[in-house]
């Protein structure tokens, strides 16, 4: 059984550009949640998506923002790109709530905004 | 979700016990206890979970007090590649929502 794929591995941006992360869940796996790991800090939560629907989002800016497709495939956008957006970004499918608990995350997204 | 407290870093010396200990006095009747490590720079991997009984698999053994306040964490035979960051997360069975990843105990393995 395949994992949770995020791609790309890395990404390398300039201030004020956008970037788009993607990430490919567990098949059978509908909740999509994604997370922001600055270096040397914490998993930062920034949004949950669950058949289609975004359910949830953590204390970031607008400019985060995703979606979910038919095929429980998620996209992370992020506008205008800041320095401090450079971080790891992770990706994890579950299916909560379904009678089966646990995330299974991703590798992640490395982005570097210079 | 309740509120858990880990201490920042441990050392272990290879081959022995690691005991991972995490407070969450706080934590409600239908919360879970959940473990989860990450290795440098890795996405987290989910270790083990329980609710009050004491909890076995191949990773790792979890002993919940029984009054639930407390709870740790036990890999049996410490190898240099356990060296991660480990998270002790309390959240409802069945919940979809997000969970919560606090500051977690970095677990430094010596040889």
């Amino acid at each position: 059984e395949a994992g949770v794929t995020q791609s790309p591995t890395h990404l390398i941006k300039t201030r004020g550009q956008q970037a788009t992360l993607r990430c490919s869940p567990i098949s059978g796996h509908t909740s999509v949640y994604w997370y922001q790991q600055a270096l040397g800090l914490g998993l930062q939560f920034l949004l949950w998506y669950d058949e289609g629907e975004e359910r949830n989002r953590g204390n970031f800016p607008p400019r985060f923002s995703g979606r979910q497709f038919p095929n429980y495939s998620s996209e992370l956008n992020v506008n205008a790109l800041e320095l401090e957006d450079s971080a790891l970004y992770l990706c994890a499918s579950s299916l909560a709530g379904k009678g089966n608990y646990g995330y299974t995350f991703g590798s992640g997204t490395r982005l570097t905004v210079v | 979700d309740a509120k858990t407290t880990q201490p920042t870093s441990m050392d272990c010396a290879e081959g022995r016990a690691a005991n991972l200990p995490c407070n969450h006095s706080t934590i409600s009747g239908n919360e879970y206890v959940y473990w989860y490590r990450q290795i440098h720079s890795q996405g987290p991997q989910y270790i083990i979970h329980g609710l009050k009984n004491n909890e076995t698999n191949e990773m790792a053994s979890l002993i919940i007090t029984e009054d639930r306040k407390s709870s740790t964490l036990i890999l049996p035979h410490a190898t240099l590649r356990d060296t991660a960051v480990y998270y002790c997360i309390v959240s409802p069975w069945g919940s979809a929502r997000q969970l919560t990843f606090g500051s977690g105990t970095q677990l430094t393995v010596l040889p």
